[in-house]
């Protein structure tokens, strides 16, 4: 069985400083690694995947995930929070050949960017 | 292009009643996935529709059901409404069956049961 874990309900960070939320997974073979945003009364906004290949994945709104399958964490960083960054954060997992494309969620983590 | 579609925003229903949820994916895409968002339990997998198939379903009991019309759209079901089922329903859509395929979701169904 696939399942993700993040590890902290809320994350506060002041602007202009880096950010990260964290995210590790549990699938029985390669995991395919996703990251959602979700802002308040809104559907998840997709952000950024890891399929293969490079470490470090660069997505929307300049933020970046690095993959390292020896820790089997996925987290999520941004070099400068913006205000606007303020959300609810998912990590999601896909277990490779697993035969089911269902996406397995974590219970999200709040980030608060204070001004 | 159009995103993802869900219909009604908002939805109040007495317990023991049935709720219809509704939703059209993005064009073209031929897979539909249906999630609860219950307060503090995160995103749950319901239901997986592809090609008007139940593909899978996730650990809820039967009264919550749906199908996938020919143009894709697709309806969520809930009979016998308990307290519990009160949550953000949100939908999703993505291109195929692709394993590495994101989901694009929408804006969901809030459904409060009294």
């Amino acid at each position: 069985a696939q399942s993700v874990a993040q590890p902290e309900d809320q994350v506060n960070v002041a602007e202009g400083n880096p950010l990260t939320v964290k995210c590790t997974y549990s699938v029985s073979g390669n995991p395919y690694l996703f990251w959602y945003v979700q802002y308040p009364n809104r559907g998840l906004q997709f952000l950024l995947k890891y399929i293969t290949g490079d470490n470090l994945v660069k997505g929307s709104y300049g933020f970046e995930a690095e993959f390292n399958k020896s820790q089997t964490s996925f987290h999520l960083k941004k070099p400068s929070a913006l205000v606007s960054d303020s959300a609810l954060y998912f990590c999601a997992v896909r277990d490779q050949g697993a035969g089911s494309y269902q996406l397995t969620f974590g219970k999200g983590t709040k980030l608060s960017v204070i001004p | 292009e159009a995103g993802v579609t869900q219909s009604p925003t908002h939805l109040i229903k007495t317990r023991g009643q049935q709720a219809t949820l509704r939703c059209s994916p993005i064009s073209g895409h031929t897979s539909v996935y249906w999630y609860q968002q219950a307060l503090g339990l995160g995103l749950q997998f319901l239901l997986w529709y592809d090609e008007g198939e139940e593909r899978n379903r996730g650990n809820f009991p039967p009264r919550f059901s749906g199908r996938q019309f020919p143009n894709y759209s697709s309806e969520l079901n809930v009979n016998a409404l308990e307290l519990e089922d009160s949550a953000l329903y949100l939908c999703a859509s993505s291109l195929g069956q692709g394993e590495y395929s994101p989901l694009h979701f929408g804006n969901g169904t809030r459904l409060t049961v009294t």
